[in-house]
C-alpha cells in the first residue's frame, strides 16, 4: 500500500517571503499522480497543484511550484511571495492511475503567515 | 453549479444512535468517495463507489455502510455511533476520464458524546 509522509507539522513564514513544504511517499508503482491540497479554516479542500509522475517537468501554478524528485520519492511545494491568504493546512496526496483513483493523504502541514 | 453538496453541516449524536450523512453531486461523475478527517490529521478513505450499484471498502470502513442507487447520491450510514467516530466527513466525486480530479464537498462535522 502507498503511504505519504509530511514531516513538518507546522511551518511559518514572513509575508512576501518564500516557504517550502516537504512531502515524501512510498510506492512500487511507476506511474501515478501527486497533489497538494489547501484546507483553509473553512474546511473546504482546494486543489493547489498536480504533478503527473511520467512528466519530468515540475508543475507550476502562479506562485506555487513543486520540486518532484521521482527517484527520491520526494514532492515538495514552494510558495513564493507568501500572502496572508495562504495561511492554511496543506496536504500532500498520492493517487494511483489504476483502479478507482483513490487519494492517499499525508498528515498535513499547518502554514502560518506572519505579517 | 452546485458541485458536491453534503448535509448536514454539523451534527451531535449520542452513543448508540444512528444517522445518515447525505452526499449529492450534479456533475454526472461515476466515482464517489467518503473520507474522514480526525483532528490534526489527513483524510482517510472510508468507502468508495465506481458507479451506481457498486461500492467497496476503503482504509477505515468499520462502523459505516454505504449505498449507491443513483449516479448522483452516495449516502453514508453510521450505525451505533461511537466516540471514535467523532470526525469531519468529506464526500468527493471525480470523473472517470481526463484528469480524474476529485471535487470535495464542504464537510460534515460530527460529534458523538
Amino acid at each position: 500500500a502507498q503511504t505519504v509522509t509530511q514531516s513538518q507539522p507546522e511551518m511559518s513564514v514572513q509575508e512576501a517571503e518564500t516557504v517550502t513544504l516537504s512531502c515524501t511517499y512510498d510506492t512500487s508503482e511507476s506511474d501515478y499522480y501527486l497533489f497538494w491540497y489547501k484546507q483553509p479554516p473553512s474546511r473546504q479542500m482546494i486543489l493547489v497543484i498536480r504533478q503527473e509522475a511520467y512528466k519530468q517537468q515540475n508543475a507550476t501554478e502562479n506562485r506555487f511550484s513543486v520540486n518532484f524528485q521521482k527517484a527520491a520519492k520526494s514532492f515538495s511545494l514552494k510558495i513564493s511571495d507568501s500572502q496572508l491568504g495562504d495561511a492554511a493546512m496543506y496536504f500532500c496526496a498520492y493517487r494511483s492511475v489504476q483502479g478507482a483513483q483513490k487519494l492517499v493523504f499525508g498528515q498535513g502541514t499547518r502554514l502560518t503567515i506572519n505579517p | 453549479n452546485a458541485g458536491v453538496t453534503q448535509t448536514p453541516k454539523f451534527r451531535i449524536l449520542k452513543i448508540g444512535q444512528s444517522m445518515t450523512l447525505q452526499c449529492t453531486q450534479d456533475m454526472n461523475h461515476n466515482y464517489m468517495y467518503w473520507y474522514r478527517q480526525d483532528p490534526g490529521m489527513g483524510l482517510k478513505l472510508i468507502y468508495y463507489s465506481v458507479g451506481a450499484g457498486i461500492t467497496d471498502k476503503g482504509e477505515v470502513p468499520n462502523g459505516y455502510n454505504v449505498s449507491r442507487s443513483t449516479t448522483e447520491d452516495f449516502p453514508l450510514r453510521l450505525e451505533l455511533a461511537a466516540p471514535s467516530q467523532t470526525s469531519v466527513y468529506f464526500c468527493a466525486s471525480s470523473d472517470d476520464r481526463g484528469t480524474y480530479e476529485q471535487y470535495f464537498g464542504p464537510g460534515t462535522r460530527l460529534t458523538v458524546t
